[in-house]
């Protein structure tokens, strides 16, 4: 069974810019969940989505955004992006709907210059 | 706020030692699961404990999940330098939808 795969594996953007990260989950995965990952701050919850429903988010700007499709592939948009922006991003998918287990992606490196 | 704390933050040891890594909270989770991260890669899974008090064993790592499933525990016996990495626990408190990552011990292990 293929793994969680995201797209693009690295990324160096402008500040002000804006970004959309791509997650493929796990084949029958229906939740998929978005993290950010910085050195000072660990990894930090953004948002779940669970059959093309956002059911949970976390304490980040309205920046940050994501939807989900009916084929469970999710996207993840960052808008006007900030230096502190610059991090991993993870994607994890789960069957059970972001309990549980997770399986997460390589990641996507972004870098804002 | 739900957290979970992880100590020692920081690890470092010569091959062969064994060690001791904790994750607690003031919540009670419905299960708890433990990943390792190397650098530029996704967390990934190694466990999930489930019921308080068990006991799981994968290979040379031993995990605990407390009995009143607050708080778990790590071991392992004689550390290889493969198992160089940030170690994070994770759950789901009970009642709620949120999945919450410890954390974080970062592991180093000398040859």
């Amino acid at each position: 069974k293929a793994g969680v795969t995201q797209t693009p594996r690295y990324l160096i953007k402008t500040r002000g810019q804006q970004v959309t990260l791509s997650c493929s989950p796990i084949s029958g995965h229906r939740s998929v969940s978005w993290y950010q990952q910085t050195p000072g701050q660990g990894l930090q919850f953004l948002f779940e989505y669970f059959s093309e429903t956002q059911r949970n988010k976390g304490n980040f700007p309205g920046r940050f955004s994501g939807r989900q499709f009916s084929n469970s592939r999710s996207e993840m948009n960052v808008s006007t992006l900030e230096l502190g922006d610059s991090a991993l991003y993870l994607c994890a998918s789960s069957f059970f709907g972001g309990s549980y287990e997770q399986y997460f992606g390589p990641g996507t490196r972004l870098t804002v210059t | 706020t739900q957290l979970l704390e992880q100590s020692p933050q920081f690890l470092s040891i010569q091959e062969g030692e064994n060690l001791t890594v904790y994750c607690n909270s003031s919540s009670v989770f419905s299960s708890l699961q433990w990943y390792r991260q190397e650098p530029g890669e996704g967390p990934v899974l190694l466990v999930t404990v489930v019921t308080g008090g068990e006991v799981k064993k994968l290979k040379r790592l031993t995990f605990q999940f407390g009995d009143a499933r607050k708080d778990s525990s790590l071991h392992i016996t004689a550390a290889q330098p493969g198992d160089t990495g940030l170690y994070l626990c994770a759950g789901h408190p009970s009642g709620t939808y949120k999945y919450i990552f410890g954390t974080g011990t970062r592991l180093k292990v000398l040859a």
